[in-house]
C-alpha cells in the first residue's frame, strides 16, 4: 500500500474562496482522522470517522467546515468561505481498528488564505 | 473533554545531555502512544503502551505508561543531534478516538 495519500501538498488561495482537501486512507483501515496543526494550537482533532461514519465532529471550528467519507477510499475537508485564520498544515490519518491504534497519517496539506 | 499536556514545549540540550518529557491528562486511556514529527512530513508511531505501569524501551528511548493510565513519559538517554525534532504523544480510547498533546519541540546540539 502507497500509505495515505493527500492532495493537494500545499494550496494558497483567497479569503472568502471554497477548499476542498482530499484524502484517500489505507485499504482496509476503518477510522479515518482530520487535523489541524499550527504552532499556536498544536495537533487539533477536527473529526473522525469509523466505516464511513462520522463519528465526532466536536473539533470542526464551525459551519465553515464540512467533511464527507462517501466511500471507504476517499474523504474530503471542505471550508466555504475559508478565511486567513484557517492557515494551517490539514492532516489525513487512519488506523486498522480501535484495538491497532497506530495511526498512519499522510503528509498534509500545507493551506495558505491570503 | 480529552486533553494531553506536554512538558516542556521546547527543550534545547547538548549532545550526551539526558532529558525527560512529560504527557498528562486528567483522562483515562485505553492507549498511550509517542509519535515523532520531521519538519515538512505526518507523525510518525514510535511506541504504543496500553498497561498501566508498562515500561518499554526502543534503544536509547524508554517510554512509561503511568499506573492510572492517565500520563506517560518519555526518556531519552545520551542525546544525539538526530534525535532533534517534534515528540509528540496521543491516547487512544475504546471509541478509536485519537488525540495528541501539542508536542515537544527537541533540539540536541553538537
Amino acid at each position: 500500500d502507497a500509505g495515505v495519500i493527500q492532495s493537494p501538498r500545499h494550496e494558497v488561495t483567497e479569503m472568502g474562496q471554497e477548499v476542498t482537501l482530499r484524502c484517500k486512507p489505507i485499504s482496509g483501515h476503518d477510522y479515518l482522522f482530520w487535523y489541524r496543526q499550527t504552532m499556536m494550537r498544536g495537533l487539533e482533532l477536527l473529526i473522525y470517522f469509523n466505516n464511513n461514519v462520522p463519528i465526532d465532529d466536536s473539533g470542526m471550528p464551525e459551519d465553515r467546515f464540512s467533511a464527507k467519507m462517501p466511500n471507504a477510499s476517499f474523504s474530503t475537508l471542505k471550508i466555504q468561505p475559508s478565511e486567513p485564520r484557517d492557515s494551517a498544515v490539514y492532516f489525513c490519518a487512519s488506523t486498522a481498528d480501535w484495538a491497532n491504534t497506530e495511526a498512519f497519517f499522510g503528509q498534509g496539506t500545507r493551506l495558505t488564505v491570503v | 473533554t480529552q486533553l494531553l499536556e506536554q512538558s516542556p514545549q521546547f527543550l534545547s540540550i547538548q549532545e550526551g545531555e539526558n532529558l525527560t518529557v512529560y504527557c498528562n491528562s486528567s483522562s483515562v486511556f485505553s492507549s498511550l502512544q509517542w509519535y515523532r514529527q520531521e519538519p515538512g512530513e505526518g507523525p510518525v508511531l514510535l511506541v504504543t503502551v496500553v498497561t498501566g505501569g508498562e515500561v518499554k524501551k526502543l534503544k536509547r528511548l524508554t517510554f512509561q505508561f503511568g499506573d492510572a493510565r492517565k500520563d506517560s513519559s518519555l526518556h531519552i538517554t545520551a542525546a544525539q543531534p538526530g534525535d532533534t525534532g517534534l515528540y509528540l504523544c496521543a491516547g487512544g480510547s475504546n471509541t478509536g478516538k485519537l488525540i495528541f498533546g501539542q508536542g515537544t519541540t527537541l533540539q540536541v546540539k553538537p
